[in-house]
């Protein structure tokens, strides 16, 4: 596709359910982000996909949460049990790493309410 | 890994005034680094970038940012803010094929 693309745009969950999240990057990136946004907060890291290279799961807050990238294209985060602390927007974001070409490029991002 | 802080939550200047977002990095390697802009009610979207070739960057909207390796900082200024300046502030540092952002800050222009 044209650009990085995050489904669903909006989620509101019942607090205890499972949620996934989706990202499309584009097509071709290798490397894969996912961040999360609270509300009046900043980014924070969540996980980082590189080729075929084991994640960098360093940012995943609790073990609730969990993400694979599927043929090193379409990725998915999934929350478990979701806490109303989970409520933010959920952002995708993939690069092409070729030497100065790094720039990062974002989905729209999820907004996950947990109600 | 390689890291970013942004000195400061929320900058508030006045119509006209000078911007300056603060952006320190730590990397072991030489890094690429990025500003990134958020609008209300947007997306992020590319700002400027640092690659090696100037140690001045010049971005959209008259911001620009300098490279200083002795400081390890690359802040942004833009000379006289506008209202339409108002949003939330990324630096992003890239090194070994990771980027990580910093914690944003947040500009409020005031007329």
């Amino acid at each position: 596709g044209a650009g990085v693309s995050q489904s669903p745009s909006n989620k509101v969950t019942e607090k205890g359910k499972d949620v996934e999240l989706r990202c499309d990057p584009i097509s071709g990136h290798t490397a894969l982000y996912w961040y999360r946004q609270s509300l009046g907060q900043g980014l924070e890291f969540l996980i980082y996909f590189q080729g075929n290279s084991a994640p960098d799961k360093s940012g995943l807050p609790s073990d609730r949460f969990s993400a694979e990238r599927t043929g090193g294209s379409v990725s998915t985060l999934t929350i478990q049990r979701t806490q109303q602390e989970d409520s933010a927007v959920y952002l995708c974001a993939s690069s092409l790493i070729t030497g100065m070409n790094t720039e990062a490029f974002f989905g729209q991002g999820t907004r996950l309410t947990v109600v | 890994a390689q890291s970013v802080t942004q000195l400061g939550s929320h900058v508030s200047v006045s119509e006209g005034a000078l911007v300056l977002l603060r952006c320190n990095y730590s990397s072991s390697v030489p890094p690429y680094l990025f500003w990134y802009v958020q609008y209300p009610n947007q997306g992020l979207q590319l700002l400027l970038k640092y690659t090696s070739a100037a140690t001045l960057v010049k971005g959209i909207n008259g911001f620009e940012a300098e490279f200083k390796k002795s400081e390890t900082s690359f802040h942004l200024t833009k000379p006289s803010a506008h209202m339409s300046d108002a949003a939330e502030y990324f630096c992003a540092v890239s090194a070994n094929n990771d980027m990580r952002f910093g914690a944003g800050t947040r500009l409020t222009v005031k007329p």
